[in-house]
Protein backbone atom coordinates (compact mmCIF):
# COMPACT_ATOMS: atom_id res chain seq x y z
CA UNK A 1 0.00 0.00 0.00
CA UNK A 2 1.06 3.57 -0.63
CA UNK A 3 2.22 5.32 2.16
CA UNK A 4 3.31 9.41 2.60
CA UNK A 5 4.52 10.74 5.49
CA UNK A 6 5.49 14.59 6.14
CA UNK A 7 7.58 15.39 8.85
CA UNK A 8 7.10 18.03 10.84
CA UNK A 9 3.69 18.16 11.58
CA UNK A 10 4.05 22.39 12.15
CA UNK A 11 6.64 24.21 11.96
CA UNK A 12 7.06 27.89 13.30
CA UNK A 13 9.72 30.09 11.41
CA UNK A 14 10.72 33.51 12.28
CA UNK A 15 11.15 35.60 8.52
CA UNK A 16 14.21 34.92 6.84
CA UNK A 17 14.95 31.84 8.89
CA UNK A 18 15.66 29.48 6.08
CA UNK A 19 14.22 25.75 6.77
CA UNK A 20 13.05 22.40 5.00
CA UNK A 21 10.12 19.95 4.73
CA UNK A 22 9.96 16.42 4.59
CA UNK A 23 7.71 14.08 2.58
CA UNK A 24 8.86 9.99 3.01
CA UNK A 25 7.02 7.77 0.35
CA UNK A 26 7.02 4.39 -0.02
CA UNK A 27 5.25 3.43 -3.52
CA UNK A 28 5.65 0.34 -5.58
CA UNK A 29 6.87 2.41 -8.68
CA UNK A 30 6.49 6.03 -8.76
CA UNK A 31 4.71 8.47 -11.74
CA UNK A 32 4.86 11.19 -9.94
CA UNK A 33 4.87 13.28 -6.83
CA UNK A 34 3.26 16.79 -5.82
CA UNK A 35 3.71 19.38 -3.96
CA UNK A 36 0.46 21.70 -3.05
CA UNK A 37 -0.19 24.42 -0.35
CA UNK A 38 -3.17 24.57 1.01
CA UNK A 39 -4.27 28.24 2.60
CA UNK A 40 -6.92 28.10 5.79
CA UNK A 41 -10.90 27.83 4.24
CA UNK A 42 -9.19 27.10 0.92
CA UNK A 43 -8.56 24.56 -1.61
CA UNK A 44 -4.95 22.80 -2.17
CA UNK A 45 -2.85 25.30 -4.83
CA UNK A 46 -0.48 23.73 -7.19
CA UNK A 47 3.29 23.95 -6.36
CA UNK A 48 5.60 21.48 -8.33
CA UNK A 49 5.71 18.40 -9.74
CA UNK A 50 8.73 16.05 -9.82
CA UNK A 51 9.05 12.91 -11.36
CA UNK A 52 12.62 11.18 -10.83
CA UNK A 53 15.38 10.77 -8.42
CA UNK A 54 17.48 14.22 -8.49
CA UNK A 55 14.84 16.49 -10.00
CA UNK A 56 14.72 19.83 -8.24
CA UNK A 57 12.07 22.58 -9.19
CA UNK A 58 12.28 26.12 -7.58
CA UNK A 59 9.46 29.30 -7.73
CA UNK A 60 10.13 32.32 -5.51
CA UNK A 61 11.15 31.10 -2.05
CA UNK A 62 10.61 27.24 -2.73
CA UNK A 63 12.30 24.70 -4.19
CA UNK A 64 11.13 20.74 -3.90
CA UNK A 65 13.98 18.06 -4.22
CA UNK A 66 13.83 14.54 -4.85
CA UNK A 67 15.17 11.16 -3.93
CA UNK A 68 13.59 7.99 -4.08
CA UNK A 69 12.51 7.82 -1.10
CA UNK A 70 11.60 11.74 0.27
CA UNK A 71 11.17 14.80 -1.12
CA UNK A 72 12.26 18.23 0.65
CA UNK A 73 10.48 21.37 0.27
CA UNK A 74 13.20 24.08 1.21
CA UNK A 75 11.90 27.66 2.20
CA UNK A 76 14.66 30.04 1.90
CA UNK A 77 14.22 33.31 3.53
CA UNK A 78 10.23 32.73 4.30
CA UNK A 79 8.57 35.54 5.04
CA UNK A 80 4.87 35.97 6.81
CA UNK A 81 2.70 34.99 3.45
CA UNK A 82 4.30 31.72 2.82
CA UNK A 83 2.33 30.50 6.30
CA UNK A 84 -0.07 27.54 4.82
CA UNK A 85 -0.20 23.88 4.81
CA UNK A 86 2.31 22.01 2.41
CA UNK A 87 0.79 19.22 1.18
CA UNK A 88 2.63 16.40 -0.38
CA UNK A 89 1.30 13.55 -2.53
CA UNK A 90 2.64 10.74 -4.65
CA UNK A 91 1.04 8.95 -7.64
CA UNK A 92 2.07 5.75 -8.26
CA UNK A 93 3.12 3.78 -11.25
CA UNK A 94 0.76 0.67 -11.33
CA UNK A 95 -3.00 0.07 -9.68
CA UNK A 96 -6.27 0.69 -10.93
CA UNK A 97 -7.79 4.04 -10.47
CA UNK A 98 -6.47 7.74 -10.57
CA UNK A 99 -5.30 7.11 -6.94
CA UNK A 100 -3.16 9.87 -5.36
CA UNK A 101 -2.32 9.18 -1.71
CA UNK A 102 -1.73 12.78 0.12
CA UNK A 103 0.55 13.34 3.25
CA UNK A 104 -1.71 14.87 6.28
CA UNK A 105 0.73 17.96 6.06
CA UNK A 106 2.81 20.45 7.46
CA UNK A 107 1.00 23.35 8.59
CA UNK A 108 3.66 26.16 8.25
CA UNK A 109 3.66 29.49 10.43
CA UNK A 110 6.49 32.63 9.57
CA UNK A 111 6.67 35.45 12.13
CA UNK A 112 7.60 38.76 11.94
CA UNK B 1 -11.43 31.97 -16.30
CA UNK B 2 -13.30 30.69 -12.96
CA UNK B 3 -11.61 27.12 -13.14
CA UNK B 4 -13.03 25.39 -10.85
CA UNK B 5 -16.19 26.12 -8.96
CA UNK B 6 -18.19 24.38 -6.07
CA UNK B 7 -21.58 25.03 -4.97
CA UNK B 8 -22.89 25.46 -2.40
CA UNK B 9 -19.83 26.81 -0.12
CA UNK B 10 -21.24 25.30 3.19
CA UNK B 11 -24.00 23.46 4.08
CA UNK B 12 -25.73 21.76 7.57
CA UNK B 13 -27.56 18.66 6.64
CA UNK B 14 -30.08 16.34 8.81
CA UNK B 15 -28.95 12.93 8.48
CA UNK B 16 -30.96 10.89 5.95
CA UNK B 17 -31.71 13.28 3.58
CA UNK B 18 -30.45 13.66 -0.06
CA UNK B 19 -27.72 16.56 -0.98
CA UNK B 20 -26.07 17.10 -4.12
CA UNK B 21 -22.43 18.76 -4.33
CA UNK B 22 -21.78 20.63 -7.53
CA UNK B 23 -18.56 21.07 -9.04
CA UNK B 24 -17.69 22.74 -12.81
CA UNK B 25 -14.91 23.31 -14.51
CA UNK B 26 -13.79 25.47 -17.15
CA UNK B 27 -10.80 24.15 -18.44
CA UNK B 28 -12.30 21.78 -20.88
CA UNK B 29 -9.83 19.03 -18.62
CA UNK B 30 -10.83 15.17 -19.29
CA UNK B 31 -10.25 14.20 -15.56
CA UNK B 32 -12.39 15.02 -12.17
CA UNK B 33 -12.66 13.73 -8.99
CA UNK B 34 -14.08 14.36 -5.37
CA UNK B 35 -11.99 14.24 -2.88
CA UNK B 36 -12.75 14.79 1.28
CA UNK B 37 -10.49 15.67 3.60
CA UNK B 38 -10.85 15.50 7.50
CA UNK B 39 -8.46 16.42 10.43
CA UNK B 40 -5.43 14.09 10.53
CA UNK B 41 -6.25 11.29 7.64
CA UNK B 42 -5.34 13.87 4.65
CA UNK B 43 -7.13 14.39 1.44
CA UNK B 44 -8.85 10.86 0.52
CA UNK B 45 -10.33 10.08 -2.95
CA UNK B 46 -14.43 8.99 -3.66
CA UNK B 47 -14.70 8.66 -7.04
CA UNK B 48 -13.11 9.79 -10.22
CA UNK B 49 -13.85 9.90 -13.81
CA UNK B 50 -11.41 9.98 -16.52
CA UNK B 51 -13.38 10.90 -19.56
CA UNK B 52 -17.47 12.13 -19.58
CA UNK B 53 -19.40 8.95 -19.72
CA UNK B 54 -17.11 7.24 -17.17
CA UNK B 55 -16.64 6.88 -13.33
CA UNK B 56 -14.75 4.83 -11.04
CA UNK B 57 -14.86 4.49 -7.21
CA UNK B 58 -11.89 5.76 -5.13
CA UNK B 59 -11.18 4.71 -1.72
CA UNK B 60 -13.48 5.74 0.09
CA UNK B 61 -16.56 5.26 -2.21
CA UNK B 62 -19.46 3.80 0.28
CA UNK B 63 -22.49 6.12 0.65
CA UNK B 64 -21.56 8.15 -2.67
CA UNK B 65 -22.48 8.48 -5.98
CA UNK B 66 -21.16 10.11 -9.13
CA UNK B 67 -22.21 10.90 -12.77
CA UNK B 68 -20.37 12.80 -15.54
CA UNK B 69 -22.89 13.80 -18.34
CA UNK B 70 -20.54 16.03 -20.13
CA UNK B 71 -17.06 17.03 -19.46
CA UNK B 72 -18.04 20.32 -17.37
CA UNK B 73 -19.55 18.84 -14.43
CA UNK B 74 -19.04 16.11 -11.39
CA UNK B 75 -21.75 16.39 -9.43
CA UNK B 76 -21.71 14.30 -6.19
CA UNK B 77 -24.14 12.72 -4.44
CA UNK B 78 -25.11 11.89 -1.06
CA UNK B 79 -28.65 9.60 -1.18
CA UNK B 80 -28.74 9.69 2.35
CA UNK B 81 -26.52 11.54 4.75
CA UNK B 82 -24.81 10.22 7.90
CA UNK B 83 -22.96 11.99 10.77
CA UNK B 84 -19.47 10.42 9.34
CA UNK B 85 -19.98 12.03 6.18
CA UNK B 86 -19.62 15.50 7.72
CA UNK B 87 -16.05 16.56 5.90
CA UNK B 88 -15.01 19.18 3.71
CA UNK B 89 -15.12 17.86 0.01
CA UNK B 90 -12.90 18.96 -2.51
CA UNK B 91 -13.20 18.82 -6.44
CA UNK B 92 -10.33 18.89 -8.68
CA UNK B 93 -9.67 18.32 -12.32
CA UNK B 94 -6.84 17.41 -15.01
CA UNK B 95 -6.09 17.27 -18.23
CA UNK B 96 -6.18 13.63 -18.53
CA UNK B 97 -5.62 10.79 -15.47
CA UNK B 98 -1.85 11.41 -15.20
CA UNK B 99 -1.33 15.00 -14.86
CA UNK B 100 -1.71 17.58 -12.04
CA UNK B 101 -4.82 17.82 -10.81
CA UNK B 102 -5.90 21.17 -9.81
CA UNK B 103 -8.75 22.01 -7.07
CA UNK B 104 -11.55 24.13 -6.45
CA UNK B 105 -12.37 25.93 -3.40
CA UNK B 106 -14.07 22.85 -1.46
CA UNK B 107 -17.59 22.52 0.18
CA UNK B 108 -17.70 22.60 4.00
CA UNK B 109 -20.48 20.00 4.75
CA UNK B 110 -21.81 18.66 8.36
CA UNK B 111 -24.44 16.24 8.76
CA UNK B 112 -26.36 16.19 11.86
Amino acid sequence: EDQVTQSPEALRLQEGESSSLNCSYTVSGLRGLFWYRQDPGKGPEFLFTLYSAGEEKEKERLKATLTKKESFLHITAPKPEDSATYLCAVFPLTGGGNKLTFGTGTQLKVEL
Amino acid sequence: IAGITQAPTSQILAAGRRMTLRCTQDMRHNAMYWYRQDLGLGLRLIHYSNTAGTTGKGEVPDGYSVSRANTDDFPLTLASAVPSQTSVYFCASSPSRTDTQYFGPGTRLTVL
